[in-house]
């Protein structure tokens, strides 16, 4: 079974700086998606950005990039220019691939809980 | 498009009622999802549906039943409830059509006390 882990319970950032929020899965599985999702405290779900094991490339969407390493089994997500709207709890999901029955669920590490200091 | 929506957004049970989760997306999605979230953890599959009439366990289903009458409407229904069924309960769908992401989107949350 596939297992994903958050190691980082809590992080903390100062504005406009640099932050980096790991996660580690296991899988015997070749071929499987990555998310990361953000939880602010309105509890709504928010993709953040997603990675596809088969791309080499990093995933980036804006201010989040993705270091996803493969061998490793490592995908971390990382936030430039940090701010204030950017606190929230952070998700790191898996989810194998291909499509079709529970095989398309999420699977979720526990989360890092990420303050943002003015 | 409103999304994912759940209704209601909170509710507080005694142990042994019953009650439904209400949840509707207007996307077209063939996939829907219930998941729940305990304290401090991350979300786990309930049930899923991936389209009207077909409906499968996920990790945790002891407790609840579904149906999917519709493409657009996916309720989960708690019979007996019990204090482990205290959690924040999520819906979600997705799309399996040629040329989607297959990114699962989510409801707000129903917030659930079981007392």
């Amino acid at each position: 079974a596939q297992t994903v882990t958050q190691s980082q319970p809590e992080m903390s950032v100062q504005e406009a700086e640099t932050v980096t929020l790991s996660c580690t899965y296991d899988t015997s599985e070749s071929d499987y998606y990555l998310f990361w999702y953000k939880q602010p405290p309105s509890r709504q779900m928010i993709l953040v950005i997603r990675q596809e094991a088969y791309k080499q490339q990093n995933a980036t969407e804006n201010r989040f990039s993705v270091n996803f390493q493969k061998a490793a089994k490592s995908f971390s997500l990382k936030i430039s220019d940090s701010q204030l709207g950017d606190a929230a709890m952070y998700f790191c999901a898996y989810r194998s691939a291909p499509w079709g029955g529970a095989t398309n669920k999420l699977i979720f590490g526990t989360g890092t809980l990420l303050a943002v200091q003015p | 498009n409103a999304g994912v929506t759940q209704t209601p957004k909170f509710r507080i049970l005694k142990i042994g009622q019953s009650m439904t989760l209400q949840c509707t997306q207007d996307m077209n999605h063939n996939y829907m999802y219930w998941y729940r979230q305990d304290p401090g953890m991350g979300l786990k599959l309930i049930y899923y549906s991936v389209g009207a009439g077909i409906t499968d366990k996920g990790e945790v289903p002891n407790g609840y039943n579904v149906s999917r009458s519709t493409t657009e409407d996916f309720p989960l229904r708690l019979e007996l409830a019990a204090p482990s069924q205290t959690s924040v309960y999520f819906c979600a769908s997705s799309s399996t059509s040629t040329g989607t992401t297959d990114t699962q989107y989510f409801g707000p949350g129903t917030r659930l006390t079981v007392l």
